[in-house]
């Protein structure tokens, strides 16, 4: 079974700065999809960011990025230049590519992040 | 569009009472799935369905019932609540082909059994 691993419980960063958030994953299989959910308190599962892992280009939306690296199974989320706004929890994700009952997620135990003004 | 709505969004119970969280899409995507969600243990899977009447059980299945007698219907049963089972529940969906690979997700049930 795949396991996904979010090692930081909370994090902060000051406003209009960078942040790095950890998550590593365990799979036998090489094609495969990772995502970045975040959770604000509005308690809704928002998409930030999706990545295929049969391209080596790292995804990239807007201010979020990944640094994905398939051969160590990591998976990083970079936040640049914080907003208010970015405060949630974040949830990496794993999801195998294709095959019956292959849809479902695996959730790590998520990234509780703080902005400071 | 509606989307995936769930119901009802807070709900208070008693230990022993049978609770259905109710979980509709208008997509018509094949795949549901229901998540409870709990502090430490980020999003857990329950039960899933590929299709309407096909249903499997997912990483924590004991206490809950689920049903699919309609594509746009996935209802979550608790037979007897009981005080672990209080969480937030998660519905969600994906279409069966040509997706691009995310779940979409409802708001969320909170449950609290006393």
């Amino acid at each position: 079974a795949q396991t996904v691993t979010q090692s930081q419980p909370e994090m902060s960063v000051q406003e209009a700065e960078t942040v790095t958030l950890s998550c590593t994953y365990d799979t036998s299989e090489s094609d495969y999809y990772l995502f970045w959910y975040k959770q604000p308190p509005s308690r809704q599962m928002i998409l930030v960011i999706r990545q295929e892992a049969y391209k080596q280009q790292n995804a990239t939306e807007n201010r979020f990025s990944v640094n994905f690296q398939k051969a160590a199974k990591s998976f990083s989320l970079k936040i640049s230049d914080s907003q208010l706004g970015d405060a949630a929890m974040y949830f990496c994700a794993y999801r195998t590519y294709s095959g019956a009952g292959s849809y479902q997620l695996t959730f790590g135990k998520g990234t509780k992040l703080s902005v400071i003004p | 569009d509606a989307g995936i709505t769930q119901s009802p969004r807070y709900k208070i119970t008693e230990t022993g009472r049978q609770v259905t969280l109710m979980c509709h899409q208008t997509w018509s995507h094949s795949y549901m799935f229901w998540y409870r969600q709990d502090l430490g243990h980020g999003l857990r899977l329950i039960y899933y369905s590929a299709a309407a009447d096909i249903t499997d059980k997912g990483e924590v299945p004991d206490g809950y019932v689920v049903s699919r007698s309609k594509t746009e219907n996935f209802p979550l049963t608790l037979e007897s609540a009981t005080r672990s089972q209080t969480s937030v529940y998660f519905c969600a969906s994906i279409p069966g082909e040509a997706n691009t690979g995310e779940l979409f997700f409802g708001e969320g049930s909170r449950l609290t059994v006393l």
